[in-house]
């Protein structure tokens, strides 16, 4: 397994901005996914992108994956005060996708 | 059920005791993980289950912590003689195998502190 590093640790916006959190790995993926964490409940997973995959979008998600660099991300438009939360990227290889979360980015958006 | 549900929320312990911390798991997802997220920081990995077999125990962090999942739905991880370390939120979650992969569901987390 391999550990997502995100960047920048911390991100503060206005509501409506758009923000964008990038993630580096280091070794070959079979998948990339991005997930949300409020502070003090679980993860919930937000998108994921395959190896042979470029960009995907989903609502006002987009996410880029760039193999040949090692990273991917994750780009929020318009963004809403109930975005504030922490974001973490997760590479996944293997045969049971196991993977290994960074320290993520938190990001607040101010009303 | 809908989610991954795990019990309890919320767990006190005194320095010494055992602690058990339960996890029920999407209906037919054949891939549960625990995880153990520290104040501020990310999910660190500890254990992870395919059916009821324990493939990797890698992140398990002492002898301390074992982990169980008898008939693959279910599964308790155990803490014993706790310590004030091991407080933290412990994550379960699971998916399903490689083939249907679409990421992880994760529960909410059982807050353990240790006084």
């Amino acid at each position: 397994s391999q550990q997502g590093e995100e960047d920048p640790q911390a991100l503060s916006i206005q509501e409506g901005e758009n923000a964008t959190m990038n993630c580096s790995y280091k070794t070959s993926i079979n998948n990339l996914q991005w997930y949300r964490q409020n502070s003090g409940r679980g993860l919930v997973h937000l998108i994921l992108i395959r190896s042979n995959e470029r960009e995907k979008h989903s609502g006002r998600l987009r996410v880029t994956l760039d193999t040949s660099k090692k990273s991917s991300s994750l780009l929020i438009t318009a963004s809403r005060a109930a975005d504030t939360a922490s974001y973490f990227c997760a590479p996944g290889s293997g045969g049971y996708q196991k993977v290994t979360f960074g320290t993520g980015t938190k990001l607040q958006v101010i009303p | 059920g809908a989610g991954v549900s795990q019990s309890p929320r919320y767990k006190v312990a005194k320095r010494g005791q055992d602690v058990a911390l339960r996890c029920d798991p999407i209906s037919g997802h054949v891939s549960l993980f625990w995880y153990q997220q520290a104040l501020g920081q990310g999910p660190e990995f500890l254990t992870y289950f395919q059916n009821e077999a324990q493939l990797d125990k890698s992140g398990l962090p002492s002898d301390r912590f074992f982990a169980e999942r008898p008939e693959g739905s279910v599964s308790t991880l155990k803490i014993q003689r706790t310590q004030q370390e091991d407080s933290a939120v412990y994550l379960c979650a699971s998916s399903l195998a490689s083939t249907g992969f679409n990421g992880y569901t994760f529960g909410s987390g059982t807050r353990l502190t240790v006084v």
